[in-house]
């Protein structure tokens, strides 16, 4: 399995933009990027995903490097409802198993 | 709301018991997928089944074991238990395609005394 590498914390401000990077060097042709967020005594949350292309929903934004190899999550106005560890995740499209595998994943902490 | 029903939401047992964990996956979803989450380790992945049949396996213990049933509810049976295994267990269930999202549970949290 791909891995992926995440800083460990991150700090934010009430109302302001964040970027979440996330570094996966060996990421294969046929992987999604898979970001999802984990509050506090909750189950993990499906945030976003994508393939090649820049992608936006209504939680955030996925900014995806052009050789694949980092991408980035963006919360376009953090709230404290955003404090969680989020985690970015590859998954295999062709192997059948598409299990998530997670890594420790970046804390993020907003700050009123 | 995720869809994913965990029962139940809290057990205690005594060490050397066996417990089973139940899971409801959304309606529709055939994988499920069962993850420990320890205070000191993160999220692993334990055991994935698709539609009945156990497709993945991680770092799931021998004393472990996990069913998917015709109805695509799923167990993960837990035996001989020991302190170590108190911890979060959490079910996830997704589509049949690997670009689909998968929704978790909201966990079972499981106190070995």
């Amino acid at each position: 399995d791909a891995k992926t590498t995440q800083p460990n914390s991150m700090e934010s401000n009430e109302e302001e933009p964040v970027h979440l990077p996330c570094n996966h060097s060996t990421i294969s042709g046929t992987d999604y990027i898979h970001w999802y967020r984990q509050l506090p005594s909750q189950g993990p949350e499906y945030v976003i995903h994508g393939l090649t292309s820049n992608v936006n929903n209504r939680m955030a934004s996925l900014a995806i490097a052009e050789d694949r190899k980092s991408s980035t999550l963006i919360l376009h106005r953090a709230t404290l409802r955003d404090a969680a560890v989020y985690y970015c995740i590859l998954r295999d499209e062709t192997s059948g198993t598409y299990k998530y595998i997670f890594g420790t994943g970046t804390r993020l902490k907003v700050l009123a | 709301d995720s869809g994913v029903t965990q029962t139940p939401k809290h057990l205690i047992t005594a060490t050397g018991q066996r417990v089973t964990l139940r899971c409801s996956p959304r309606s529709g979803d055939l994988s499920v997928y069962w993850y420990q989450q320890s205070l000191d380790q993160g999220l692993q992945f334990l055991i994935q089944y698709y539609n009945g049949e156990e497709r993945a396996k991680g770092n799931i213990l021998e004393r472990f074991s996990a069913q998917q049933f015709p109805d695509l509810h799923s167990e993960l049976n837990l035996s001989s238990l020991e302190l170590g295994d108190s911890a979060l267990y959490f079910c996830a269930s997704s589509g049949p395609t690997g670009r689909t999202e998968a929704f978790f549970g909201q966990g079972t949290r499981l106190t070995v005394v």
